[in-house]
């Protein structure tokens, strides 16, 4: 079965400063992967995908993400935090072959301090 | 329309009372999805739309879940006999196909 796991739960860093948060998938093939970000009362909106083109993808808002298929991780980066970063993050794997539901991880809460 | 929409934006019911979540799609999204968001999880799949057709309701928690999308376009997720544990945002997402899904602002349903 395909899952993803996000490393942490709670990720703090102060303005300025990069971002990381991490995600591992688990899949026998090699998966489409996306980050999803949830800010409060807000819908979900998509960071950015992997769909097994380049492994460097770059998303909206300065994020990116690289695949590494040797490490089974999808870690997503920002060079320099903003205040309106400070979000919910979910990484999230799409399995093949099963209509296009998505599978998300427990997520992790970015907050940004001054 | 813009986006996907979904009413009502909250819901509080009593214990044993059915509801009816209702979502608007893009116009034009093939596929439809729903899923359930607990309190400090990640949301959870529960059934796909492909138009009219119900391809996948294996994330469905009990049979008294029922979801419909009749004309291939407005779906409506009924929940009977509610339980407290029924208590979550419930989201819909659309999409062309399988690609890209893009989602509603939710339902927050909270049963007392």
């Amino acid at each position: 079965a395909q899952s993803v796991t996000q490393l942490d739960s709670h990720v703090s860093v102060s303005e300025g400063t990069p971002v990381l948060l991490r995600c591992n998938y688990s899949s026998s093939y090699s998966p489409s992967l996306f980050w999803y970000v949830q800010h409060p009362n807000k819908g979900l909106q998509l960071l950015l995908k992997y769909t097994s083109a380049a492994t460097l993808v770059k998303g909206i808002n300065g994020f990116e993400a690289e695949f590494k298929k040797s490490e089974t991780s999808f870690h997503l980066t920002k060079p320099s935090a903003h205040m309106s970063d400070a979000a919910e993050y979910f990484c999230v794997v799409r399995p093949k072959d099963q209509g296009g539901k998505l599978i998300f991880g427990q997520g992790t809460e970015l907050s940004v301090k001054p | 329309g813009a986006g996907v929409s979904q009413s009502p934006r909250y819901k509080v019911a009593k214990r044993g009372q059915d509801v009816a979540l209702r979502c608007d799609p893009i116009s034009g999204h093939v596929s439809l999805f729903w899923y359930q968001q607990a309190l400090g999880q990640g949301p959870e799949f529960l059934t796909y739309f492909q138009n009219e057709a119900q391809l996948d309701k294996s994330g469905l928690p009990s049979d008294r879940f029922f979801a419909e999308r009749p004309e291939g376009s407005v779906s409506t997720l009924k929940i009977q006999r509610t339980q407290q544990e029924d208590s979550a945002v419930y989201l819909c997402a659309s999409a062309i196909g399988g690609e890209t899904q893009y989602f509603g602002p939710g339902t927050r349903l909270l049963v007392l």
